[in-house]
Parts: structure tokens; sequence; C-alpha cells
């Protein structure tokens, strides 16, 4: 249960686009459409995101989008915002029925 | 207002056992599989185990496999962590988390999930564990 790979770290100035990538195996990401992803502020609950790759739950802005190519999923955030800054997660179910988080990326607003 | 409130956390020696509990309210608990999410201090998340709606079905991270149990009282609107052997490692602040549903087997007047996404989509405010001598 090694856990997913994301950069540690991503920067973009307000309006602009940035991409998250989240990489793993054919036995998570790669072999299912089961990766998610979450918005964590320190002294918050994480808040849902993405599921099922590319599934915007109500309520969450049309800014975050979500892709897969492989064994590597994308989290987007178009039209950056200052309030955006947070640590993103993104999560995959596994082929021995567990669920794998990635190591986190920290994105900052410049 | 759909929300689980946590408790139950608090300082543990190494080797000894605490229980962590999560009360839902605002939806249907037995409607629903349930999560237990950790964050160690510095560190990224890291699920921790699973339980499907009825109850029958568990599974756990090889971390805590054969030390941690899972459970819930469908009659309490409760999810229960009953950590044992506890280490140092186990240290962090501990999120219970409902899973998203994708479709429902409804018999004798109780709807249960039988399709999950596999994503969490209502978390607690967390609870923390601290394991130290």
């Amino acid at each position: 249960q090694s856990a997913l790979t994301q950069p540690a770290s991503v920067s973009g100035s307000p309006g602009q686009s940035i991409t998250i990538s989240c990489t793993g195996t054919s036995s998570d990401v790669g072999g299912y459409n089961y990766v998610s992803w979450y918005q964590h502020r320190p002294g918050n609950a994480p808040k849902f995101l993405i599921y099922e790759v590319t599934n915007r739950p109500s309520g969450v802005s049309y800014r975050f989008s979500g892709s897969k190519s492989g064994n590597t999923a994308s989290l987007t955030i178009s039209g950056l915002q200052a309030e955006d800054e947070a640590d993103y997660y993104c999560s995959s179910y596994t082929s021995t029925s567990t669920l794998v988080f990635g190591g986190g990326t920290k994105l900052t607003v410049l | 207002e759909v929300q689980v409130l946590q408790s139950g956390g608090g300082l543990v020696q190494p080797g000894g056992s605490l229980t962590l509990s999560c009360a839902a309210s605002g939806f249907t608990f037995i409607g629903y599989a349930m999560n237990w999410v950790r964050q160690a201090p510095g560190k990224g998340l890291e699920w921790v185990s699973f339980i499907d709606s009825s109850g029958h079905n568990t599974y756990y991270a090889d971390s805590v496999k054969g030390r941690f149990t899972i459970s819930r009282d469908n009659s309490k609107n409760t999810l229960y962590l009953q950590m044992n052997s506890l280490r140092v490692e186990d240290t962090a602040l501990y999120y219970c988390a409902r899973d998203l549903c994708g479709g429902r087997h409804c018999t004798g007047g109780t709807c249960y999930c039988t399709t999950t996404y596999y994503a969490m989509d209502v978390w607690g405010q967390g609870t923390t564990v601290t394991v130290s001598s």
C-alpha cells in the first residue's frame, strides 16, 4: 500500500490554471476509475472535490476538474483564487480492496 | 444538517487501547458505508479502515490490520474504531468520513448501500490520538 505520488508543491498566480498529478500503478489508479480528490486546509476537515476521476459533486466549483491517463490522474484548478490555497490529496481504490491516498500537494497562490 | 461528530481521542501509552466514536446525524446512517482516515503530525492523509452499511464487511490498511477494529451500531447511528496495541506511530488526528453511495438495495423497510464510489463526502472534525510514554 505505497502512497500515490504527488508533487510536494505547486504554485500559481490568481487567474492562472494549475494541474496536480497523482501517479500510481495498474493496481490502483490505472486499474480503476475510482480516483477522488480532496482539498484540506489546516485546522479544517478535508473537503470532497472530485469522484470517479471526473465527477464533481454538487456545490463544488466548476473551476475544479479531474482527468486520468494510464496510471496518472490529474486535478486542474482554473481561474486560481486566493481561497484555493490549501493541501490537495488524491485517493484511489486498490486491487486489495483498500484505499490509498497520495502524499499531498501544497498549493500556493502567489 | 448532515454531520458526523467525533469523540474519544486522548493520550495513551504504547501498548494501550483506545476507542474512537463517531455519531452521525442529519442522514440515514444505516444507508451508508463509513471510513476512518488519519493524519500523523506533519504527514499526509492515510486511509485506515472501511465498513459497509450493514457492518458485515470490513477492510483495513496493512499498518493497522490485526490491531484496530472498525464497527458500527446502526441503532445508535454511531461508528467506532477500537484501537489496541497502540504504537507511537499511531499518533495522529483521526477522521471519520461517510462513504459516497452509488446505489442502494431496500429490504424490509431498510435500505443498505450496495455500490460505493470509494470516495468520502462528509468528514468529521477529527479527534487527536497521542501515543506516548
